[in-house]
C-alpha cells in the first residue's frame, strides 16, 4: 500500500513568493494533518481535518498560512508570502477513524531565502 | 511551555545491551501515549504506544512503560541493533482519538556496532 505521498520534497523560494505543498492521504483515512518541524520549535501540528472538513487550525502560525482539503485523497498548505522563518520541514499525515495511529509522509523540506 | 519533555538529546548504546529513552510529560489529561521513530530525510514512523489504563505494552524488541503517577514513559530496546540508530519521539494526546498529538523534542539513539 502506498503510504502518505507529499510533494513537492524540497522547495528553495525567495522571500515573498507563494508557496503550495501537497499531500496524498492512505486511502480510507479519514483524518489528514499538517505538521511542521523546526529545531527550536520540534514537530508541532498546524492544522488537522476530518471526512475533508477543518477541525482544529489553532496551530497555524499566522494568516499568511492556508490549508484546503478539496476531496478525500488531497490537501494542500499555502504560504502567501513566505518569509525565511518559514523554512522547516512540513510533514502530512493521517489516519483512519479506528485507531489513534498517524502515519506520516516523508516531508516537504522549504527552505525560504 | 514543553507539555512533553524528552530531557536527553542523545544516547550511545553498545549493539546488543539495552536502550532506554525517557519522557516526562506535565499534562494530567494526556491518556495515549506513542513513540515514532525517524531516519534522516524521511517522516516520523509509529513504533509503539500504550494506554493509560495499562503500564506496558510489548511488541518484539520494544517495550513502552507507563508511570501515571510520575507522568513518565519509556521505551526499551532489547538486544538493541545498528539499524536502530534514528532519532526516537514521544507523543501524548488526550483521548486515544490521537488527533492532537504532543511531541517531545526528540532523543537519537546511535548503536554502535
Amino acid at each position: 500500500d502506498a503510504g502518505v505521498i507529499q510533494s513537492p520534497r524540497h522547495e528553495v523560494t525567495e522571500m515573498g513568493q507563494e508557496v503550495t505543498l501537497r499531500c496524498k492521504p492512505i486511502s480510507g483515512h479519514d483524518y489528514l494533518f499538517w505538521y511542521r518541524q523546526t529545531m527550536m520549535r520540534g514537530l508541532e501540528l498546524l492544522i488537522y481535518f476530518n471526512n475533508n472538513v477543518p477541525i482544529d487550525d489553532s496551530g497555524m502560525p499566522e494568516d499568511r498560512f492556508s490549508a484546503k482539503m478539496p476531496n478525500a485523497s488531497f490537501s494542500t498548505l499555502k504560504i502567501q508570502p513566505s518569509e525565511p522563518r518559514d523554512s522547516a520541514v512540513y510533514f502530512c499525515a493521517s489516519r483512519p477513524a479506528q485507531t489513534g495511529t498517524i502515519y506520516f509522509g516523508e516531508g516537504s523540506w522549504l527552505t525560504v531565502v | 511551555d514543553q507539555q512533553v519533555k524528552q530531557n536527553s538529546p542523545s544516547l550511545s548504546v553498545q549493539e546488543g545491551r539495552i536502550s532506554i529513552l525517557n519522557c516526562d510529560y506535565t499534562n494530567s489529561m494526556f491518556d495515549y501515549f506513542l513513540w515514532y521513530k525517524k531516519y534522516p530525510a524521511e517522516g516520523p514512523t509509529f513504533l509503539i504506544s500504550i494506554s493509560s489504563i495499562k503500564d506496558k505494552n510489548e511488541d518484539g524488541r520494544f517495550t513502552v512503560f507507563l508511570n501515571k503517577s510520575a507522568k513518565h514513559l519509556s521505551l526499551h530496546i532489547v538486544p538493541s541493533q545498528p539499524g536502530d540508530s534514528a532519532v526516537y519521539f514521544c507523543a501524548a494526546t488526550p483521548g486515544n482519538a490521537g488527533n492532537m498529538l504532543t511531541f517531545g523534542g526528540g532523543t537519537r539513539l546511535m548503536v554502535k556496532p
